[in-house]
C-alpha cells in the first residue's frame, strides 16, 4: 500500500505528557499537511510544508504545537504538556503540490485522548 | 464570520432523489474549491474540484461555482444509501496562503430507501 500512513493509530496518554505523531506521505508528493478534527467539525488546518519548508502555521496553534519534516519525507507533530482540549483525530495529507493545489490524500488518522 | 460555511444538516433524502450541497466562503481571493466525502469513521476522500465559475459534472456528481456570490454547491444526482456520509466544502485561498485548504464544518447526508 502506497498510501499515507500515520503512526500511532490511537495514543491515549495523560493530562501534561508530551506527544508526538509520525506521517509519511505519498512518496512523490512534496507538500504535507496536518490538520485536527474533532467529532461534527471538519478538519481544521494545522500546518503544512513544501518538502522540507514549513510554509505556514495555523495562528490558532499555541506553542506547545510543533511539527518538522526534517528531510522532506516524513514528517512528525509534537505536542507538549497535553490538555484534555487537545484529544482529537490529527489527520495528516498530502499532495504533489502545485500541479494539485487542493487534492489531498489523507492518511487513517491518529486518535488522540487526553485523560 | 466563518470562512467557509455550510449547513450542518442533517441532510434526509430519499433513495433516487437529488441532494443539494451548498457552501459560502468569505475570502474574494480563493481559486479554487473541492467537495471531500468522509464516511463515519474514515478520513476524507476527494469527489469534486472546480476551478472556474460554472458547473462541472462527473458522473453523478455536479459541482457549482459562483465566485460573485462566494457559493459552491454540489448536487449527487439517483442518490443512494452508499452516498450516506459528511460532505466537507473546501477552499485554496489565494495571495500568502496559496495552498493551504480550509474545510468547512461538513454536512451530513442520510439517503434512506
Amino acid at each position: 500500500d502506497t498510501g499515507v500512513s500515520q503512526d500511532p493509530r490511537h495514543k491515549i496518554t495523560k493530562r501534561g505528557q508530551n506527544v508526538t505523531f509520525r506521517c509519511d506521505p505519498i512518496s512523490e508528493h512534496n507538500r504535507l499537511y496536518w490538520y485536527r478534527q474533532t467529532l461534527g467539525q471538519g478538519p481544521e488546518f494545522l500546518t503544512y510544508f513544501q518538502n522540507e519548508a514549513q510554509l505556514e502555521k495555523s495562528r490558532l496553534l499555541s506553542d506547545r504545537f510543533s511539527a518538522e519534516r526534517p528531510k522532506g519525507s516524513f514528517s512528525t507533530l509534537e505536542i507538549q504538556r497535553t490538555e484534555q482540549g487537545d484529544s482529537a483525530m490529527y489527520l495528516c495529507a498530502s499532495s504533489l503540490g502545485l500541479a494539485r493545489i487542493g487534492e489531498l490524500f489523507f492518511g487513517e488518522g491518529s486518535r488522540l485522548t487526553v485523560l | 464570520q466563518k470562512e467557509v460555511e455550510q449547513n450542518s444538516g442533517p441532510l434526509s433524502v430519499p433513495e433516487g432523489a437529488i441532494a443539494s450541497l451548498n457552501c459560502t466562503y468569505s475570502d474574494r481571493g480563493s481559486q479554487s474549491f473541492f467537495w471531500y466525502r468522509q464516511y463515519s469513521g474514515k478520513s476524507p476522500e476527494l469527489i469534486m474540484s472546480i476551478y472556474s465559475n460554472g458547473d462541472k459534472e462527473d458522473g453523478r456528481f455536479t459541482a457549482q461555482l459562483n465566485k460573485a456570490s462566494q457559493y459552491v454547491s454540489l448536487l449527487i444526482r439517483d442518490s443512494q444509501p452508499s452516498d450516506s456520509a459528511t460532505y466537507l466544502c473546501a477552499v485554496n485561498a489565494g495571495g500568502t496562503s496559496y495552498g493551504k485548504l480550509t474545510f468547512g464544518q461538513g454536512t451530513i447526508l442520510t439517503v434512506h430507501p
